[in-house]
């Protein structure tokens, strides 16, 4: 009964490539989120989605781009993949856009 | 930058020992929120406290909140083993976003 899942666990591409990374979530929350988590363990929201109303941090790159088909779902799309970007990517959700987050198991994703 | 930052870093104490961890935050804030992280784990919402609250408990956790100096600490008691983790403190203003704090790692030695 996982409450927030993505997919894959682990995403190993070379640089250039476009990438997804899927995220469920089971709970009947309104709002989704993407976060970045670098290798000094600092965590960055990148997106947050709510009822349609996409938010988008300014300084994540347009390379970056959140689709979210329905309620329940929010997948990131990366393209040209870059060294930088090699990260543990996060997936959250919430009742609504203040409290709580639960979040997945994150995605570790190594650009080479 | 809503970043917040946690003091200290890197906390080892031994099992049975009270853990306290210090989180400083710059802006107004609506709630404060305290999460965990195991290695190689998502984060979990361990408490959440609002900015007209100065105290709250849970179990073996508390949180405390002074706006004024806009500083947060989290005391976990008769800590465990599997208290080992990063913790995190996060700040919200309103109906936006979470900024996380820089963690503090905390190891219960056995």
């Amino acid at each position: 009964d996982t409450a927030v899942s993505q997919t894959p666990k682990y995403l190993v591409t070379q640089m250039g490539n476009d990438k997804s990374i899927k995220c469920e979530q089971n709970l009947g929350h309104d709002t989704m989120y993407w976060y970045k988590q670098d290798s000094k363990k600092f965590l960055k929201i990148m997106f947050s989605y709510n009822n349609k109303e996409l938010i988008i941090n300014e300084t994540v790159p347009n390379r970056f781009s959140p689709k979210s088909p329905d309620k329940a779902h929010l997948n990131l799309h990366i393209n040209s993949l870059e060294l930088g970007d090699s990260a543990v990517y996060f997936c959250a959700s919430s009742w609504d856009r203040e409290g709580e987050q639960y979040f997945g198991p994150g995605t570790r994703l190594t650009v080479t | 930058s809503q970043q917040g930052e946690e003091d200290p870093q890197a906390l080892s104490i031994q099992e049975g020992e009270n853990a306290t961890m210090n989180c400083s935050y710059k802006t107004s804030i609506n709630n404060l929120q305290w999460y965990r992280q195991n290695s190689g784990r998502g984060l979990v919402h361990l408490i959440l406290i609002r900015s007209n609250e100065r105290e709250k408990h849970s179990g073996r956790l508390r949180v405390t909140l002074d706006t004024s100096k806009k500083s947060s600490s989290l005391l976990i008691t008769a800590s465990r083993a599997a208290d080992t983790a990063s913790y995190f403190c996060a700040t919200q203003t309103g109906a936006n976003n979470l900024f996380f704090g820089t963690g503090t790692r905390l190891t219960v030695i056995p």
